[in-house]
């Protein structure tokens, strides 16, 4: 079962900053926060992990709570091309998946 | 970055006959890859975890005989959906674990249709 809870839906301004919550309160010492999205009949695509530490990378930034059970990905300038599902996941061996947040992005 | 590659993708069959859907990485080695299945407006459910070299773990409510896995080197893994029906019809989608980060990398999934 999917240890992570995400509001189903978001909108975002094109142009502004979205951030997308992820609560992960179950989660343990070794395991990592992965977050993918999923723009409709494709696979998913890999954005950013991390795990304690603040990460930033071309695409998004990820902030972890200093008690790791939350996390909050933020997309600095959305575009319409950002309008997807986006997952996070709590690595185990397996990743499963919950039922994500659809953000869309408006002109 | 690293590709994950599926194919067919998209096939439609007939039922009762089986249908076998790739899945390679292309850039990278992957001890472990694994299968989901994605149905119209739900997420992704896991199917079965696959070791290179070693039989498929395959999550609880999953026919193994239904759905054969092999995962014969470290850049390919194959299902195979055997003597398939119209509620196999679903969105098949693969994922590699890159050996060296750990990290996964998703196929771009296989649509099968079964009359």
């Amino acid at each position: 079962d999917a240890k992570t809870t995400q509001p189903p839906s978001m909108d975002c301004a094109e142009g502004r900053a979205a951030n997308l919550p992820c609560n992960h309160s179950t989660i343990s010492g070794n395991e990592y926060v992965y977050w993918y999205r999923q723009i409709h009949s494709q696979g998913p695509q890999y954005i950013i992990h991390g795990l304690k530490n603040n990460e930033t990378n071309e695409m998004a930034s990820l902030i972890i709570t200093e008690d790791r059970k939350s996390s909050t990905l933020i997309l600095p300038h959305a575009t319409l091309r950002d309008t997807a599902v986006y997952y996070c996941i709590v690595n185990g061996n397996q990743f499963y998946f919950g039922t994500g947040t659809s953000l869309t992005v408006i002109p | 970055g690293a590709v994950v590659s599926q194919h067919p993708s998209w096939v439609i069959c007939k039922s009762g006959t089986s249908v076998k859907i790739e899945c390679r990485s292309l850039d990278f080695q992957a001890t472990t890859m694994f299968w989901y299945r994605q149905f119209p407006k739900q997420s992704l459910m896991l199917m079965a975890t696959s070791n290179e070299g070693s039989k498929a773990t395959y999550e609880q409510g999953v026919e193994k005989d239904k759905f054969l896995i092999n995962h014969a080197s470290l850049t390919l893994s194959t299902l195979t959906v055997t003597s398939a029906h119209p509620e196999d019809s679903s969105f098949y989608i693969c994922s590699a674990r890159a050996t060296r980060t750990d990290t996964q990398y998703f196929g771009p999934g296989t649509r099968l249709t079964v009359l």
